[in-house]
């Protein structure tokens, strides 16, 4: 079982929907939570952190953690074509080991 | 603020050659790593350094793979010899726990070993 689990996809959605990406994780002491967006060929970019149970909203995106289910999510409001990417979930523990998942390919289609 | 700089962008040599891959990271950010990405999967972590220490490199190939941080800036990571498995692309990010340990990465370089 990989440390960070994603649902690889793809997703397709329509846009103006709403696209919902989940991340699992199996590290109790787990401390912090980010959502980075990758385009094809390009490197990973920072979307949201999240570090409290809870929903944070930025814009069209809202994260939500669950610790005690080990659960994170990304919403994304009003989809549009240009959010089709790779989205990656990270994890990283109190001491600062960092871990990826693999991500879920997003499609948005007009 | 200038972001993670890395060169080259892009690198093909033959097995068994050297490579060596550079980073500069963002002004401030005391903690670089190192990753390893093939296609359709998330970034490995290599090495992670904060300042000049290099605090994790279980997942660091010792045999072939070697890195510094001289003076806790800019880091070299070189491979010797590559094979043909190390065709991937190398990205290089910086962090500070003091902001919270956000990840910015580099636009990576993309070797390919034949």
């Amino acid at each position: 079982q990989k440390e960070v689990e994603q649902n690889s996809g793809p997703l397709s959605v329509p846009e103006g929907a709403i696209a919902s990406l989940n991340c699992t994780y199996s590290d109790r002491v787990s401390q912090s939570f980010f959502w980075y967006r990758q385009y094809s060929g390009k490197s990973p970019e920072l979307i949201m952190s999240i570090y409290s149970n809870g929903d944070k909203e930025d814009g069209r995106f809202t994260a939500q953690l669950n610790k005690a289910s080990q659960y994170v999510s990304l919403l994304i409001r009003d989809s549009q074509p240009s959010d089709s990417a790779t989205y990656l979930c990270a994890v990283m523990s109190d001491a600062g080991k960092s871990t990826f998942g693999d991500g879920t390919t997003l499609t948005v289609k007009p | 603020e200038a972001g993670v700089v890395q060169s080259p962008r892009y690198k093909i040599i033959e097995k068994k050659q050297p490579v060596a891959f550079w980073c500069n990271p963002i002004s401030g950010h005391n903690t670089l790593y190192w990753y390893l990405q093939n296609l359709g999967q998330g970034p490995e972590l290599l090495i992670r350094y904060e300042n000049e220490e290099a605090v994790d490199d279980s997942q660091l190939p010792k045999d072939r793979f070697s890195a510094e941080r001289l003076k806790g800036v800019d880091s070299t990571l070189k491979i010797q010899p590559a094979e043909l498995g190390d065709s991937a692309v190398y990205l290089c990010a910086s962090s500070s726990r003091r902001l919270g340990g956000e990840q910015y990465f580099g636009p990576g370089t993309r070797l390919t070993v034949t």
